[in-house]
């Protein structure tokens, strides 16, 4: 069981909006440790795509964004392409475990 | 631009101990405000965060792989290594090694990843 829960699986058409959720603890994103999430192409290694919450790195089109409220986070992506079916991983700080943690990950289709 | 290479054994017996090492290219392992850490991921399964370490030597492990892990580093070889004892077949992965970048306050992110290497644990 991944310390950050992620639904396993999304889908959206072409060209929609979706969200995917990030769900921590008081340990973790609650406690105010930054969510950061990297997007994972089949056979290939994940890539950062949202750090500190909300920030782009430089390249990632202005489609996807990040926010953080609480004891969660959600990555938000309009305008959805075939190109990002992928698997995304949300990602923080815990300061239980005194470790980096991952979210299980999100399986997204486009349809 | 930076660049991460894991090299090592893709198998390993059980019992037998996992060593992998990656190779920084694009820039000193010294430069920087940067920890180094091992990342792995079973087939089929999501990302697990297995220790880092600062090039001071410092170093931090998962607690559930604590008892079996060591990370060092060799600045004179521009890179860092993760042994891992006494592997089972729990321990089949694709193995990642990342920079870890200081981004503000308690903000630290993956920035940088090498493309990963399979490692089976099998007789």
């Amino acid at each position: 069981q991944s310390v950050l829960t992620q639904p396993p699986s999304v889908s959206g058409a072409p060209g929609q909006r979706v969200t995917i959720s990030c769900t921590g603890s008081s340990s973790n994103i609650g406690a105010g440790y930054d969510v950061h999430w990297y997007r994972q192409l089949p056979g290939t290694a994940p890539k950062l795509l949202i750090y500190g919450n909300s920030n782009r790195p430089s390249g990632v089109p202005d489609r996807f964004s990040g926010s953080k409220s609480a004891t969660s986070a959600s990555l938000a992506i309009t305008g959805l392409q075939a190109e990002d079916e992928a698997d995304y991983y949300c990602q923080s700080f815990d300061s239980s475990l005194s470790g980096w943690v991952f979210g299980g990950g999100t399986k997204l289709t486009v349809l | 631009q930076v660049q991460l290479q894991e090299s090592g054994p893709g198998l390993v017996k059980p019992s037998q101990t996992l060593s992998l090492t990656c190779t920084v290219s694009g820039g000193s392992i010294n430069s920087g405000n940067y920890y180094w850490t091992w990342i792995r991921q079973p087939a089929g399964k999501g990302l697990e965060w297995i220790g880092r370490i600062y090039t001071s030597g410092s170093t931090n492990y998962n607690p559930s792989l604590k008892s079996r892990v060591t990370i060092s580093v060799d600045t004179s070889k521009n890179h860092f290594s993760l042994k891992l004892n006494s592997v089972t077949a729990a321990d089949t992965a694709v193995y990642y090694c990342a920079r870890v970048e200081y981004c503000g306050g308690d903000c630290y992110v993956f920035d940088y990843w090498g493309q990963g290497t399979l490692v089976t644990v099998s007789s």
